[in-house]
């Protein structure tokens, strides 16, 4: 079982609908989540960090399911300027970061 | 504010040949610095990291090495350059338990 788990996507999605992005972790004394952003041939951004409350930033939510070890993204409202990959990752026992391969988002007009 | 270079952008080397690529941090003290490889369509793969001037801990064995000569500079390096060392060579730089910000990236094909 990889580390760190993504649906690989793509998710095709129309402008103005509401994305999901779902993923999976299997060390369960991580301690620190994230949501990166990485567009085609540019290096990944981050995004928000994932707070165990949940937590929006805009159109954007994240959450965090401990018992599960399930970490979410949700997009509204979603733009034209909101494709790309979207990576999930999580700070091991070790303090390294675990990186998913990533979800790939197009949102068509 | 913080910024991180990362040079050069693009680089096509023969197999065999060395390499030497550079990244250096501005705006922050006593990072904490990465070096990752991207291969085309597939997730990030850690090379090395450094918390510290000399120090350097390697995550994957392999032809290359990492050097930090000093605090904000971290060098990628290899005597004899493989075909499968072709990707995206990202830097990286963090403090404590936040988040990694990258740099611009190197794209390096061998051939």
């Amino acid at each position: 079982r990889k580390e760190v788990e993504q649906d690989p996507g793509p998710f095709n999605v129309p402008e103005g609908a509401t994305v999901a992005f779902n993923c999976t972790y299997s060390n369960s004394a991580s301690q620190s989540f994230f949501w990166y952003r990485q567009d085609c041939r540019k290096e990944p951004k981050l995004l928000m960090s994932v707070y165990s409350s949940g937590n929006e930033d805009g159109r954007f939510t994240a959450q965090l399911n401990r018992a599960s070890q399930y970490i979410s993204l949700l997009i509204r409202d979603s733009k034209l300027s909101d494709s790309a990959t979207y990576l999930c990752v999580v700070r091991g026992s070790n303090y390294q970061l675990i990186w998913g391969a990533g979800t790939k988002l197009i949102i068509k007009p | 504010s913080q910024t991180i270079h990362q040079w050069p952008a693009t680089l096509v080397q023969p197999v065999g040949s060395p390499l030497s690529l550079e990244c250096t941090v501005e705006g922050t003290s006593n990072p904490n610095l990465y070096w990752y490889r991207q291969a085309a369509g597939r997730g990030l793969q850690l090379l090395f990291y450094s918390v510290g001037i000399g120090q350097i801990s390697s995550e994957v064995p392999q032809n290359l090495s990492a050097s930090r000569p000093q605090d904000r500079q971290f060098i990628l390096s290899s005597k004899k350059l493989l075909l499968s060392d072709s990707g995206f060579y990202l830097c990286a730089w963090s403090v404590s338990q936040f988040g990694q910000y990258f740099g611009p990236g190197t794209r390096l094909l061998v051939l």
